[in-house]
Parts: structure tokens; sequence; C-alpha cells
């Protein structure tokens, strides 16, 4: 069965202090990798959509990359509206499998 | 800017009542995904529908849950008898067609007691 872990569970930076999170996932013949943003409370917001290995998407403070067994979400100094949950998901099938998230909290 | 419209917001109810989830997708959306969140998880799908027809429902609880989408439009998802478990956010998400970026709905929060 396909598998989407992410990490850290929980990441915790000083406004302006760049970081990374990673979502590994063992899925045969992937077809799109995905990010997806979650505030408290809400539904998630789609961030980004990946393809192939090597692949590489921007936007404002956020920059997704994609190797062949995971992907890799880089936050440029961030700031406090950056904090929420971020989650992965990879393609199987006709549906989205989700990762668990990674909870990001940023402060001033 | 098109969204996909879920009512309630939130719904309290006590365990054995019957709870039903109404959503709304985006207009020309052909796919429609109900999803259930716990707490501290990610969305695991519980129904997929193309136009009207259930395309996965493998993990749809079918002695309790139901959902339909008549007239490949809206669509209601029913829990009868609710139980203790059920407690979660319900998400309804929308798609163009079966391998597309995926819009949710801000969901429908159910508390069970």
């Amino acid at each position: 069965e396909d598998q989407v872990t992410q990490s850290p569970e929980a990441l915790r930076l000083q406004e302006g202090e760049s970081s990374s999170l990673n979502c590994s996932y063992t899925v045969s013949g992937l077809r799109g990798l995905f990010w997806y943003r979650q505030d408290p409370g809400k539904g998630p917001e789609f961030l980004f959509t990946l393809y192939s290995a090597g692949e590489e998407k921007e936007k404002e403070r956020l920059k997704a990359t994609l190797t062949k067994k995971e992907s890799f979400l880089h936050i440029t100094a961030p700031k406090p509206e950056d904090s929420a949950t971020y989650l992965c998901a990879v393609s199987e099938g006709n549906k989205l499998v989700f990762g668990a998230g990674t909870i990001l909290r940023v402060k001033s | 800017e098109a969204e996909v419209a879920q009512s309630p917001r939130y719904k309290i109810t006590e365990k054995s009542q019957a709870v039903a989830f109404w959503c709304d997708p985006i207009s020309g959306h052909a796919t429609l995904y109900w999803y259930r969140q716990i707490l501290g998880q990610g969305p695991e799908l519980l129904v997929q529908f193309q136009d009207e027809s259930v395309v996965d429902d493998s993990q749809l609880p079918k002695d309790r849950f139901s959902a339909e989408r008549l007239k490949g439009v809206d669509s209601t998802l029913k829990i009868q008898p609710a139980e203790l478990g059920d407690s979660a956010m319900y998400l309804c998400a929308s798609s163009l067609d079966r391998a597309g970026e995926l819009f949710f709905g801000e969901g429908s929060r159910l508390t069970v007691l």
C-alpha cells in the first residue's frame, strides 16, 4: 500500500529563519505529488503539483522540489502568516492519499 | 472566485442520531470527493463521485454512512446512527477531472456526544 510520511510533525521557527519540510512517499508510478496549506478549522488550500523528479515550483516564500522518493517544501525567510499545517499528498489511482502534515509555527 | 460550499459548518449531535452534510462543488467540476479528517491526521477519502456515479467508496463504512450525488451536481453525506468515533471534520472537494488539483470547502466539523 502506498505510504506518505511527513516530517517533522511540528516545527517552530523564528521570523526570517529558513527551513524545509519533508514528504517521503512510496508509490509505484507517481502521477503527481501535491502540497496543500491548511489553516486551523479550514479546508486545505492548494499550493503546488509536481510530476517528475527534478521539478521545482515556487510561490512567494515557498519552493517545492521533487526527487524519486521525496519532496521538500522550502520556506525562505518565513513570516508569522506562514503559520499553518502543510499537507503532502500523492495520486493513488484516481484519488489523493495524504500524509499527516507538518504543523508550522512562525514567531515574530 | 468560485468556491466549494459546505453546510453546516458545525454540528453537535448525540450518538445514535442521524446527521447529514451537504456540498455544492465548483460549477463544471465533474469529480466530487468526501474526505474525513480526524484531528492531527491527514484527510482520508470516504467516497468519490464522477458525475452522479460512485467511483470509489472502498473506505466508506456502508453500515452507517451513505452518500449521493443526484443529477451530478450537489451531494449529501449521511451518517445514521452516529457514533462517538465519527467526531471529525468532513471535507468536500471537487476537481475538473479525476487526476487534477482538488479544491476543498471549509469543512463540516462534527462532534458526537
